[in-house]
């Protein structure tokens, strides 16, 4: 089965900073490849995705990167601020022929320091 | 759009009851949701993909005679904890799938005590 690994595991970053986030899956089948937020005591909020036919997605600070020769793919978040802090999980599936289901990776504890 | 709910969204209850947990799909229709575990600092753990009209399907090492699962109708699911003990206390969280998306409910803080 598919197997997601994700690192860092914790991220600090200064306001205004650069912080990224690298995934890597196992299943060259996966062709979809979304981002979470989490903050504390809530529920995953999907911030942004992407699908094997494209190599990268933007959304105003946040961007997504894929390389599926090399199985990995990054989150960026430009211009940090303080709410960016919360947990962030990559994960993949391969779309409906799994009915979607998706394999998580570790999560990245993001703080944003003002 | 694709909002999920969650009803409750924490719930106590005593060693041995039985408790049940509501997901609900507010602006879709889910064909399929999920039901996730999550312990403090870990990741979601799925339990069982759920298809409007048939059974679940419960991924290795979840009992489905302790976690019943039904999911009636295009826009509503339940997971019902039976004979809940202190090791099923968790984070249970709900999924509805849109179009290969899947979109979460709040969650539900379960504390068996």
């Amino acid at each position: 089965g598919e197997n997601v690994e994700q690192h860092p595991s914790t991220l600090s970053v200064q306001e205004g900073d650069s912080a990224v986030i690298k995934c890597t899956y196992s299943d060259s089948a996966s062709n979809y490849f979304p981002w979470y937020k989490q903050e504390l005591g809530k529920g995953p909020q999907l911030i942004i995705d992407i699908r094997s036919n494209v190599g990268e997605k933007k959304d105003q600070r946040i961007a997504v990167t894929l390389n599926k020769t090399a199985k990995h793919f990054s989150l960026h978040i430009t211009e940090t601020q303080p709410e960016d802090s919360a947990v962030y999980f990559c994960a993949a599936s391969t779309g409906t022929d799994s009915w979607g289901k998706l394999q998580f990776g570790a999560g990245t504890q993001v703080v944003v320091t003002p | 759009g694709a909002v999920v709910s969650q009803h409750p969204s924490w719930v106590i209850c005593k060693s041995g009851t039985s408790v049940k947990i509501e997901c609900r799909s507010l602006d879709f229709q889910a064909t399929t949701m999920f039901w996730y575990r999550q312990f403090p600092k870990q990741s979601l753990m799925l339990m069982a993909t759920s298809n409007e009209g048939s059974k679940a399907t419960y991924e290795q090492g979840v009992e489905k005679d302790k976690f019943l699962i039904n999911h009636a109708s295009l826009t509503l699911s339940t997971l019902t904890v039976t004979s809940a003990h202190p090791e099923d206390s968790s984070f249970y969280i709900c999924s509805g799938d849109r179009v290969d998306e899947q979109f979460f409910g709040p969650g539900t803080r379960l504390t068996v005590l």
